[in-house]
């Protein structure tokens, strides 16, 4: 089974502070994305990888960066973390034309 | 532009059957996926259609229409556990991005 892992569940952090969320994926898939997820709308992309050290804008890429060094690693920034950026965030990994399988999400709160 | 439309929200008693309607209006189609996710937990997937027509899986079923740009999840013999909120995605030509819609949640009541 396809394991996606996040390094927190749950987060608490200050306006101003850099943030990072892991993701590690254990299946080689080439694809991995961050989502966020919000009440009244649903699930929305902030960035989409499909290889190493390659990355793609999504819908709502602002103030958030990625970084992508290892094929199984994936990390979210938030440069300066503001708080319309609480909310729950979800990592996922597919390989080419493949259905995405999500980790566990990390609830983000910023205070 | 690029839309999906489903039901906010949908009850249904337990042992019945329930249809959650998706339309979507984008630009190009490879794909349409649907994911369960129970409040608090990962989307988990479904089903999957690129072909007009029903795919059907144990208890849940899915359709599509591509000249309708409409599908279907279709829930039989529903179980209190199936309450959890249901996802459509469309997957557009040369992209493995999703588009997703808002979700619908259903809860079954005994």
């Amino acid at each position: 089974d396809v394991k996606v892992t996040q390094s927190s569940r749950y987060l608490v952090k200050r306006t101003g502070e850099k943030v990072f969320l892991e993701c590690v994926q254990d299946m080689d898939h080439e694809n991995m994305f961050w989502y966020r997820q919000d009440p009244g709308l649903g699930l929305r992309l902030i960035y989409f990888s499909y290889d190493v050290k390659m990355k793609e804008k999504g819908d709502i890429p602002e103030g958030y960066s990625v970084s992508r060094e290892k094929k199984e690693r994936f990390s979210l920034i938030l440069e300066s973390a503001s708080t319309n950026q609480t909310s729950m965030y979800l990592c996922a990994s597919s390989p080419p034309e493949g259905r995405q399988h999500f980790g566990d999400g990390t609830r983000l709160s910023i205070l | 532009g690029q839309n999906i439309d489903q039901p906010t929200e949908m009850t249904a008693t337990e042992g019945a059957i329930v249809q959650i309607n998706c339309t979507y209006q984008t630009s190009g189609f490879n794909g349409l996926f649907w994911y369960q996710q129970h409040a608090g937990e990962a989307p988990t997937f479904l089903s999957y259609n690129v072909l007009d027509g029903l795919e059907e899986k144990g208890r849940f079923s899915s359709f599509l229409s591509r000249s309708k740009g409409y599908s279907y999840l279709l829930l039989k013999e529903l179980q209190m556990k199936d309450s959890a909120s249901y996802l459509c995605a469309v997957r557009a030509p040369n992209t493995d991005k999703l588009i997703f819609g808002t979700g619908t949640r259903l809860q079954v009541f005994p």
